[in-house]
C-alpha cells in the first residue's frame, strides 16, 4: 500500500481566515512533505520532517506553519494568506535512511484564497 | 546546482504509436531518477524509479524508461500509448543526502483518438 492521504480536497478562504490541511500516511514512512504546485509548473517544495521534526524549510512566509504530531500525520496551518498562495497543495512521504529514497504523493488540496 | 530540463513542454501522438518524452540532468554524482504521472487536478504518480543497476527499467502502465549516463539522460517510452495516457509528465532528481527532489518542468501529453 502506498497510499497518502489528504484532506480537505478543495478549500476556499479569505485572507483573514485560519484554516489547517491535514496528511496522513500508514506506510511506516518517517520523511513527510509540502509540496505548493501553481497551475501548470512543477511542484516545489516547501517543507520536509524527518523523524518528527523539520528538517528543511525552503524560506516559506510565516503564514504557513506545518506541524508533525506524529509519525503518520503533517498538518498546514494557514493563515493570513494572500490570492497568490492559491495553488495545489501535495503532501508527500518517503523511507528515509536507506539512501534511495522514493517520495509518494497524496492527491492534493486545491486550495483558493480570495 | 543541479538541474533537470524536460525540453519538450506539449506533445500530442496519435492513440496506438509509440511515445519518448525526454529528461536530461545536470548533476556530478549518480543521481536517483523517477518519473511521475499527473492527471489534471490530481497528485503524482510514480511511474518508476531508477537508483541503481540495469538502465532500463520497467514501470507501471506499461512505460519503460532508460538511464543513459553519458548523455545525462532519463528518457521515458511507450510503445503504444492509450488515450488514458494523457497528462503531464515530471522527471525528477534525487541524491543522497538531500531530502528534496528536483523536478523537470513537464511535458504534456495529447492523445489524439
Amino acid at each position: 500500500d502506498t497510499e497518502v492521504t489528504q484532506t480537505p480536497k478543495h478549500l476556499v478562504m479569505g485572507m483573514t481566515n485560519k484554516k489547517s490541511l491535514k496528511c496522513e500516511q500508514h506506510m511506516g514512512h518517517r520523511a513527510m512533505y509540502w509540496y505548493k504546485q501553481k497551475a501548470k509548473k512543477p511542484p516545489e517544495l516547501m517543507f520536509v520532517y524527518s523523524y518528527e521534526k523539520l528538517s528543511i524549510n525552503e524560506s516559506v512566509p510565516s503564514r504557513f506553519s506545518p506541524e508533525c504530531p506524529n509519525s503518520s500525520l503533517l498538518n498546514l496551518h494557514l493563515h493570513a494568506l494572500q490570492p497568490e498562495d492559491s495553488a495545489l497543495y501535495l503532501c508527500a512521504s518517503s523511507r528515509p535512511g536507506q539512501g534511495e529514497e522514493t517520495q509518494y504523493f497524496g492527491p492534493g488540496t486545491r486550495l483558493l484564497v480570495l | 546546482a543541479q538541474s533537470v530540463t524536460q525540453p519538450d513542454i506539449h506533445i500530442t501522438v496519435s492513440e496506438g504509436a509509440s511515445l519518448e518524452l525526454r529528461c536530461n540532468y545536470s548533476y556530478g554524482a549518480t543521481p536517483y531518477l523517477f518519473w511521475y504521472v499527473q492527471s489534471p487536478g490530481q497528485g503524482l504518480q510514480l511511474l518508476l524509479k531508477y537508483f541503481s543497476g540495469d538502465t532500463l527499467v520497467q514501470g507501471i502502465k506499461g512505460f519503460e524508461a532508460e538511464f543513459k549516463r553519458s548523455q545525462s539522460s532519463f528518457n521515458l517510452r511507450k510503445p503504444s500509448v492509450h488515450w488514458s495516457d494523457a497528462a503531464e509528465y515530471f522527471c525528477a532528481v534525487g541524491y543522497t543526502g538531500r531530502r528534496a527532489l528536483t523536478f523537470g518542468s513537464g511535458t504534456r501529453l495529447q492523445v489524439q483518438p
